[in-house]
This record gives structure tokens, C-alpha cells and sequence, in this order.
């Protein structure tokens, strides 16, 4: 699976939104991009992925460049609980391939 | 969204003694789950794919006669640290995936286990 490069760290505002970016430019034509975040001492909670068109759920919007060598998820109006760590993982769709972590985003939501 | 659920939550042990962390689908067949490790300020790193009713296949470094993994069933996988030690402290996290291609994977809320 291809590796993400991701900022360590971001600060957003209460209320304003929130655009994580993600590096992913030796990504390959069958993997999806997925986004999980993981709360202080939780596991990791699924939030949005996508093929090569934009997505949007009722948690975030994930945008994807057209040559799709990066990506941003956007948390549109950030609560102090959307506080955590934001992973992006690149992953084919073939059989029962595993998640592979990197060091992902901490982002801090502040008041 | 698919519920997997992890027990315990929190389990303290003492040295030379073995633990059983239990991950379970709650509402989905699971043909493959998966075993991560998160030590303090660090991302999940993956331990073991675990498949039902065959060997579980084990990541490099990782020492597959201390971690044991049993999937017995299509619903139940579970993960025995064997003579525990104190670095063997950790957070033990468990996932599985409800279908194949890109649907995405869920995971269980994690059991912190502290060797004394």
C-alpha cells in the first residue's frame, strides 16, 4: 500500500473548519483513501474514504485531487470533541488487506 | 455503522502470568480480524491478521508463540500475551471488516493491559 505524509500536528478554531491535508503521491490506480481519527485512549473511529471523487458524509467531506497524489478531509464546523488524531491510509481493495497507521494529524480544537 | 467489541476494557497482571483479550462482531460475520498494538504517544502498528478456522499470519518482530491468536469462530477472535511482561504494556486493539473490497473496517474500543 502506498505511504501518507501527514503534518503532525494542526490547531483549528471552535466552529471554523477544519482541512487536514494528506500526501499520497505513490498512490495506485485500485486504492481508496481512508480517514479515521482516534480519540485520546479509544480506538480508532472510521470517518469517510474514497476512490477518486469527492465524498461527503454527515461527519466530513473528503476532497481528492484530480491526479489523486493528495487529498483533504475537512471537518466543516470543528467541535472540541472533534479533537484527536487523524489518520489518512491508503488501501487496495483486494481481499482482507489491513489498515496501516502512520503517524497521522493531532489536531487540537480550540475554544 | 458495525459494532466490534473488545473485554476487558482494562486489565492489570502480574509478571509471568497470561492474558486473554476477547474481540467480538457484534452484528457481522468476520472472516479475517486484525491486531494492532499502540504504545503511549505512538500510532497503532499491526501484530497479526487473524483468520477463522487457520493460522493467524504474524507480522515481522512480532513472536507468534507469546501472542497467540484463536479464531474459532466467524465472530470471535482472541488474543492470549503468554508469560506477560512489564514491556509487554501496552494498548490492544482489535479490528474486522464486515465485507470485502472497500467497505471500511471498524474497531473495537481497546484493551490497555499493564504488566506489574
Amino acid at each position: 500500500d502506498a505511504k501518507t505524509t501527514q503534518p503532525p500536528s494542526m490547531d483549528c478554531a471552535e466552529g471554523r473548519a477544519a482541512n487536514l491535508p494528506c500526501n499520497h503521491s505513490t498512490i495506485s490506480g485500485n486504492e481508496y483513501v481512508y480517514w479515521y481519527r482516534q480519540i485520546h485512549s479509544q480506538g480508532p473511529q472510521y470517518i469517510i474514504h474514497g476512490l477518486k471523487n469527492n465524498e461527503t458524509n454527515e461527519m466530513a467531506s473528503l476532497i481528492i485531487t484530480e491526479d489523486r497524489k493528495s487529498s483533504t478531509l475537512i471537518l466543516p464546523h470543528a467541535t472540541l470533541r472533534d479533537t484527536a488524531v487523524y489518520y489518512c491510509i491508503v488501501r487496495g481493495n483486494s481481499g482482507n488487506t489491513p489498515l496501516v497507521f502512520g503517524k497521522g494529524t493531532r489536531l487540537s480544537v480550540i475554544a | 455503522g458495525a459494532v466490534v467489541s473488545q473485554h476487558p476494557s482494562r486489565v492489570i497482571c502480574k509478571s509471568g502470568t497470561s492474558v486473554k483479550i476477547e474481540c467480538r462482531s457484534l452484528d457481522f460475520q468476520a472472516t479475517t480480524m486484525f491486531w494492532y498494538r499502540q504504545f503511549p504517544k505512538k500510532s497503532l502498528m499491526l501484530m497479526a491478521t487473524s483468520n477463522e478456522g487457520s493460522k493467524a499470519t504474524y507480522e515481522q518482530g512480532v513472536e507468534k508463540d507469546k501472542f497467540l491468536i484463536n479464531h474459532a469462530s466467524l465472530t470471535l477472535s482472541t488474543l492470549t500475551v503468554t508469560s506477560a511482561h512489564p514491556e509487554d504494556s501496552s494498548f490492544y486493539i482489535c479490528s474486522a471488516r464486515p465485507g470485502g473490497g472497500d467497505t471500511e473496517a471498524f474497531f473495537g474500543q481497546g484493551t490497555r493491559l499493564t504488566v506489574v
